[in-house]
């Protein structure tokens, strides 16, 4: 039961463009969603999260966008550098329980 | 460096042995998670452990068993191992409500 998707599993962008990554999860009792990033052979490390009374937070060139009503969020990199490349997940859960569900990952190349 | 460690880094071994991978969480965490990534696979949320007590489980087989400890290191045991075992095991953790810090995985090859 694949309760956050992420329908991309890979996307190229140029340096210097917007990346924007997707997230789709269909229980509504999610209510804290995070974005992490994982380069090869090392552990997933945390990137930016929202909790469910926003529906935008910002932390330098990242921001992500929470859409509850269509049950979407997104993560957008602006500018995107070289660095970024990497796999990107997004998680999300639930205030009253503890349990993390992670999508399968966007494997995001930005090119220089 | 994000504070959580995992022994070992790689481990090779056959099938039907057993294997135990450690987990040491981030100075002040009492919540450990285990994770599974398969070839081009998402994470895969095994079990967590709060504290020393079973909190939450995932899609984790009847072969694999884990623990936490009363200093809060935890132990994934992989037991009966077949060939689709093989894989990347994260460990994470976090406050009871924060977000996780991972490891850097141990790489599991069944052979």
């Amino acid at each position: 039961d694949q309760q956050v998707k992420q329908n991309s599993p890979s996307l190229s962008v140029q340096e210097g463009r917007i990346s924007i990554l997707n997230c789709d999860y269909t229980n509504s009792m999610f209510d804290y969603f995070l974005w992490y990033k994982k380069y090869p052979a090392e552990g997933p490390t945390f990137l930016i999260s929202i909790s469910s009374i926003k529906d935008k937070n910002e932390d330098g060139r990242f921001t992500v966008f929470l859409n509850k009503s269509a049950k979407h969020l997104s993560l957008h990199i602006v500018p995107s550098q070289p660095g970024d490349s990497a796999v990107y997940f997004c998680a999300a859960k639930s205030y009253n329980f503890n349990k993390f569900y992670f999508g399968s990952g966007t494997k995001l190349n930005v090119k220089p | 460096d994000s504070g959580v460690t995992q022994t070992p880094k790689h481990l090779i071994t056959a099938t039907g042995q057993r294997v135990t991978l450690r987990c040491s969480p981030r100075s002040g965490d009492l919540s450990v998670y285990w994770y599974q990534q398969s070839l081009d696979q998402g994470l895969q949320f095994l079990i967590q452990y709060y504290n020393g007590e079973e909190r939450a489980k995932g899609n984790i087989l009847e072969r694999f068993s884990a623990q936490q400890f009363p200093d809060l290191h935890s132990e994934l045991n992989l037991s009966s191992l077949e060939l689709g075992d093989s894989a990347l095991y994260f460990c994470a953790s976090s406050t009871l409500v924060g977000e996780q810090f991972f490891g850097p995985g141990t790489r599991l090859t069944v052979l």
